[in-house]
């Protein structure tokens, strides 16, 4: 099936860093969902992108739905310990009914 | 509060036994579904559903089986015939299908089943 390519798998940084991960396909998606899921929860939804070039913050987050609509970008600025979990992305591929869901990046911080 | 409530936290069960995970949600959403996610996986559709008394199978469907015959409600059934169900079973919701909230999928906190 569709699949989505988000890297990077892994991150460690130090406090106070940014991040940045992507996510990419092979073809054109309508929608971009990011998500954050903490150890042995339910993945919280952090932004949703549903038109090319759209820009959107939330708080300290920024997400952007590329031009090309195959790609998507999820920064995070001055990182803080509760920002440590697994991100998701996720997305509605054109013509398709359901959302696929990349692999996830895991960020690891150290104080 | 609106929101997505999963039981139990943890399931433990003997192999061979079939198992029951609830999934409700009080936010007034037609379409609800049913993934999976393995360790340092993604998540993989199981089942879901955009309307009551309608579902249709996911992408990993083989060995379960759900019923959707109130708005709120969407059990899933693990089966004896699923050959691995140990994992983090997650339930979602979402707004029905055509609006633009219909992507933005909300999810329970989860059960985690172990098989025995």
């Amino acid at each position: 099936g569709q699949q989505l390519n988000q890297s990077p798998q892994s991150m460690f940084i130090q406090e106070g860093e940014d991040v940045s991960m992507n996510c990419t396909s092979s073809s054109i998606f309508n929608t971009w969902l990011w998500y954050k899921q903490d150890p042995g929860e339910g993945p919280v939804l952090l932004i949703a992108l549903y038109k090319a070039g759209e820009l959107t913050s939330n708080g300290r987050l920024t997400a952007q739905f590329g031009i090309t609509r195959k790609d998507s970008f999820l920064n995070i600025s001055a990182s803080i310990p509760s920002d440590v979990g697994i991100y998701f992305c996720a997305g509605h591929p054109q013509g398709a009914q359901k959302l696929v869901f990349g692999q996830g990046t895991r960020l690891t911080i150290n104080p | 509060d609106g929101g997505i409530t999963q039981s139990p936290k943890y399931l433990f069960r003997k192999e061979g036994q079939n198992v029951t995970l609830s999934c409700e949600q009080n936010l007034n959403h037609d379409a609800m579904y049913w993934y999976r996610q393995d360790p340092g996986q993604g998540l993989r559709l199981i089942y879901y559903s955009q309307i009551v008394n309608d579902f249709q199978k996911g992408d990993i469907a083989e060995g379960y089986s759900v019923s959707r015959e109130k708005k709120e409600s969407f059990p899933l059934t693990v089966t004896s015939a699923q050959k691995n169900p140990t994992a983090f079973y997650l339930c979602a919701s979402s707004l029905p299908e055509g609006g633009r909230g219909y992507n933005e999928q909300f999810f329970g906190p989860g059960t985690r089943l172990t098989v025995l």
